[in-house]
């Protein structure tokens, strides 16, 4: 089955260090992108790709990068520079086109990152 | 700017009893509308979407119906049960060109047996 694998579930991590969390999918989408989910204050996006080779910030990317070598692939690395990691990741993909901006986000069962 | 307002949470509920949780939205045009849904510990799921004025979604005896008039997209269920016990979010995705999806901040419901 298609579906968008994200890992690892859970992950600890010491103040100071970086840490790259995975998300793959194999639904042949173009775009993906990864969102922050804090208690009580929705999801807010850090950042999109519609292509390979090609993203853009959303409305949190500062302390956060990514890249995006490979369509299936949109890793997110939490530098040391973001000042509150600790939240749910959320990696979500849709198959975006000119013609679908009426397509549903899918969306990876998410990694919770522990900062302390 | 394009915004999501849904009603605050926790709603609680015994088995049975009908739903309703409120979504209204500002947003030019005719915007993408989606329910999702989030059990612990899980990402989102799509629960249903309306892409037109007048059309309703529907699943799992879910339904919600795009209301442009009152810019609304209210989620029903005539008999809610304890494994509907969950995060539901209500989105929309502009017809404006970007890329973006706005959420609202999530209703929890509570379903008691």
């Amino acid at each position: 089955d298609g579906g968008i694998t994200q890992s690892p579930k859970y992950l600890f991590r010491k103040e100071g260090q970086n840490v790259t969390l995975s998300c793959e999918q194999n639904l042949n989408h173009d775009a993906m992108y990864w969102y922050r989910q804090d208690p009580g204050q929705g999801l807010r996006l850090i950042y999109y790709s519609q292509i390979v080779n090609d993203f853009q910030k959303g409305d949190i990317a500062e302390g956060y990068s990514v890249s995006r070598e490979k369509k299936e692939s949109f890793p997110l690395t939490v530098t040391s520079a973001q000042k509150n990691p600790t939240a749910f990741y959320l990696c979500a993909s849709n198959r975006d086109s000119s013609s679908s901006y009426n397509s549903p986000l899918h969306f990876g069962n998410g990694t919770r990152l522990t900062v302390t | 700017g394009d915004s999501v307002t849904q009603m605050e949470g926790p709603v609680t509920l015994s088995e049975e009893a009908f739903l309703t949780i409120n979504c209204t939205y500002t947003a030019t045009g005719y915007p993408s509308l989606f329910w999702y849904v989030q059990y612990p510990g899980e990402g989102l799921q799509l629960l249903l979407k309306a892409t037109k004025a007048d059309d309703k979604g529907s699943n799992k005896g879910f339904e919600a119906t795009y209301r442009k008039e009152t810019t609304s997209f209210h989620l029903e269920k005539g008999s809610v049960q304890v494994s509907d016990s969950a995060v539901y979010f209500c989105a929309l995705r502009p017809t404006s060109g970007t890329y973006k999806y706005i959420f609202g901040t999530g209703t929890r419901l509570k379903v008691l047996a």
